[in-house]
């Protein structure tokens, strides 16, 4: 059975930072692009970046380029998501996804990531 | 990277039809074959419902179809019933390995 779990949100200060990450389980990681997607209180899903199996290739919303980095450790099956100088407006809920067959198709319970003083 | 846009509610009472619009651009919809919908119950995790426009993942009942014409993709969902009830997005590649969303529908069973 596929398993994506999530761990690491909280709460964070306005320009702070946060690293998430994601468990993978129950299929070949390395095999797979993973993403992460987000999505804030009341609202509607949003890509935010994308990494190749190998990790040798990172793909990024334009809002997190050049303050989130998407790592992957493929020995340990893990995801991560480096968030650096965080704003209210990155607060959300994190989903860590696979992606397969132009798709995503397996997605974690979330994390949730409160930017607040 | 505008989002997709999507009505914001649709409806019908059990055993009717709904259809729920999904538009883009000839940068995104209109520009390639992959376009997947999404159902997402309160407090869930989305789950993947069509990919590829019109496929189905196993497990996925036949009641959930999907189609495209230019930059709007739609799903239908056929047989309505209470369980349907959730918010639907859809989600199309666009290009140089970026993704987009749609807006996101609400729909109700009456």
């Amino acid at each position: 059975e596929v398993q994506l779990v999530e761990s690491g949100g909280g709460l964070v200060q306005p320009g702070g930072s946060l690293r998430l990450s994601c468990a993978a389980s129950g299929f070949t990681f390395s095999r797979y692009w993973m993403t992460w997607v987000r999505q804030a209180p009341g609202k509607g899903l949003e890509w935010v970046a994308h990494v190749k199996p190998d990790g040798s290739e990172t793909y990024y919303v334009d809002s997190a380029e050049g303050r989130f980095t998407i790592s992957r450790d493929n020995a340990k099956d893990s995801l991560y998501l480096q968030m650096s100088s965080l704003r209210a407006e990155d607060t959300a809920v994190y989903y860590c996804v696979r992606h397969t067959d132009w798709s995503f198709d397996y997605w974690g319970q979330g994390t949730l990531v409160t930017v607040s003083s | 990277q505008s989002a997709l846009t999507q009505p914001p509610s649709a409806s019908g009472s059990p055993g009717q039809s709904v259809t729920i619009s999904c538009t883009g651009t000839s940068s995104d919809v209109g520009g390639y074959n992959h376009v997947s919908w999404y159902q997402q119950h309160p407090g869930k995790a989305p789950k993947l419902m069509i990919y590829e426009v019109t496929k189905r993942p196993s497990g996925v009942p036949d009641r959930f179809s999907g189609s495209k014409s230019g930059n709007t993709a739609s799903l239908t969902v056929s047989g309505l019933q209470a369980e349907d009830e959730a918010d639907y997005y859809c989600a199309s590649f666009a290009g140089s390995r970026q993704w987009v969303f749609g807006t996101g529908t609400k729909v109700t069973v009456l």
